[in-house]
């Protein structure tokens, strides 16, 4: 498996405009965790998936933050509209059951 | 919510040396991960413990549960260990992950 996919890897953006990240996991993982890390506060957890449910996204920051996953193979982030203050590195990650999770390659996301 | 503290922040080591990072949590877990951030930004797990001790190579990690603290051991350190560790950890079965703000390791030739 080539692992948790994300993308863009790299995304700079003007203020105020709608960002979408995307991520791919490992087929067979049925639990999507989106994180994000900053400088400032670290890694924190945004949302994470059960089998394609949301089950916990108190860590999203604000009504500009969403998150969807239409099937298991696919989630998306989207911020709308961005601001400079999202700039950070955004990881996705997957895991199966109660083991060990897997993380993406990180989407770093600029907002000027 | 969940406290994790590391420490220490930054460590900076020769080759060769035993390096100990440390991590404690506030409260109950189901489960403790270390994991290790290179500076090119990735993060993989190393381990994933509820009690215990696991080794992996040169990597060992320890968890006490009554004492809510674990430690991760590098022997023999080599200048490719340089990286971040990180500490996090789950209070439910298949919960997202609390993370401790990482320590800093630089290993020396």
């Amino acid at each position: 498996d080539a692992g948790v996919i994300q993308s863009p890897r790299h995304e700079v953006t003007e203020m105020g405009q709608e960002v979408t990240l995307r991520c791919k996991p490992i087929s067979g993982h049925n639990s999507l965790f989106w994180y994000r890390q900053t400088m400032m506060r670290g890694l924190e957890l945004l949302i994470y998936f059960n089998n394609n449910v949301p089950i916990d996204d108190s860590g999203m920051p604000e009504d500009r933050f969403s998150a969807k996953m239409p099937n298991a193979s696919f989630s998306t982030l989207k911020i709308q509209p961005s601001e400079p203050r999202d700039s950070a590195v955004y990881f996705c990650a997957s895991s199966f059951l109660w083991t060990e999770a897997f993380f993406g390659q990180g989407t770093r996301l600029t907002v000027v | 919510k969940n406290e994790v503290e590391q420490s220490p922040q930054n460590l900076t080591a020769q080759e060769g040396e035993f390096i100990t990072i440390n991590c404690s949590y506030s409260v109950g877990i189901s489960a403790l991960h270390w994991l290790q951030q290179h500076p090119g930004g990735g993060i993989v797990s190393l381990f994933m413990l509820s009690s215990g001790k696991k080794k992996h190579g040169r990597l060992i990690a320890t968890i006490n549960i009554q004492e809510k603290h674990s430690s991760l051991h590098i022997t023999a350190s080599h200048p490719r260990d340089s990286a971040v560790y990180i500490c996090a950890v789950t209070v439910g079965g298949a919960d997202g992950l609390t993370f401790g703000k990482g320590t800093h390791l630089i290993i020396q030739p």
